[in-house]
């Protein structure tokens, strides 16, 4: 199973564009890549799901270079409520693997 | 709204008890997974139901048990309650048919005292 490694803390300002990288070095082929977003004493809850290149909706855009070793999710113009937790996911089989995830801090 | 929901809430029970924590599953999935999440770290995987069967694993011991009914709904028992069952237990449903897409609930805070 694909490790997953995340920055633990990011802040950012109100309007701002944040990125948040992730590296999963081991990704096997059939993996995809997948991040959820979680506030305090919630379940997390889907933001965007990729293979390679780009992929975009409403609230995200996740980028996956082409040996697919890291991805960065997009989030564009943050406001306060984007304070949370973000975890970047490797999906391969029955089994999905949390890491500690990336606590983004959203300032006014 | 995911239409994932899992009850109770809230649960305090006291150390060598026994508990069991509800989840029904979104319509049209078929599949069952369930996390504890300590405060501070992310979920940890306890095992996985698929139509009826346990589908896979994680690092917990037998005392973490569960079942799948036909209707997809799902229950965690844990027996034996120890301090560090203190946790948030999540449910997520998810189907092979939409892409393995997780869906939580919003969680079981369970305090054992």
């Amino acid at each position: 199973l694909a490790k997953t490694t995340q920055p633990i803390s990011m802040d950012s300002y109100e309007g701002q564009e944040v990125n948040i990288t992730c590296s999963h070095n081991n990704i096997a082929t059939n993996d995809y890549i997948t991040w959820y977003q979680q506030f305090p004493s919630q379940g997390p809850r889907f933001i965007i799901q990729g293979y390679k290149t780009k992929v975009t909706n409403e609230v995200a855009s996740l980028f996956i270079p082409a040996d697919r070793k890291s991805s960065t999710l997009s989030l564009p113009r943050v406001s306060l409520s984007d304070t949370a937790v973000y975890y970047c996911l490797v999906i391969g089989g029955f089994k999905t693997i949390f890491g500690a995830g990336t606590r983004l801090f959203v300032k006014a | 709204e995911t239409g994932v929901t899992q009850s109770p809430t809230h649960l305090i029970k006291t150390r060598g008890q026994q508990v069991t924590l509800r989840c029904s599953s979104q319509s049209g999935h078929n599949t069952v997974s369930w996390y504890q999440q300590a405060l501070g770290q992310g979920p940890q995987f306890i095992f996985q139901y698929y139509r009826e069967e346990e589908n896979g694993r994680g690092n917990f011991p037998p005392r973490f048990s569960g079942l799948q009914f036909p209707n997809y709904s799902s229950e965690l028992n844990v027996n034996a309650l120890e301090l560090d069952d203190s946790a948030l237990y999540l449910c997520a449903s998810s189907s092979k048919e939409v892409g393995e897409k997780l869906f939580f609930g919003s969680g079981t805070q369970l305090s054992v005292l």
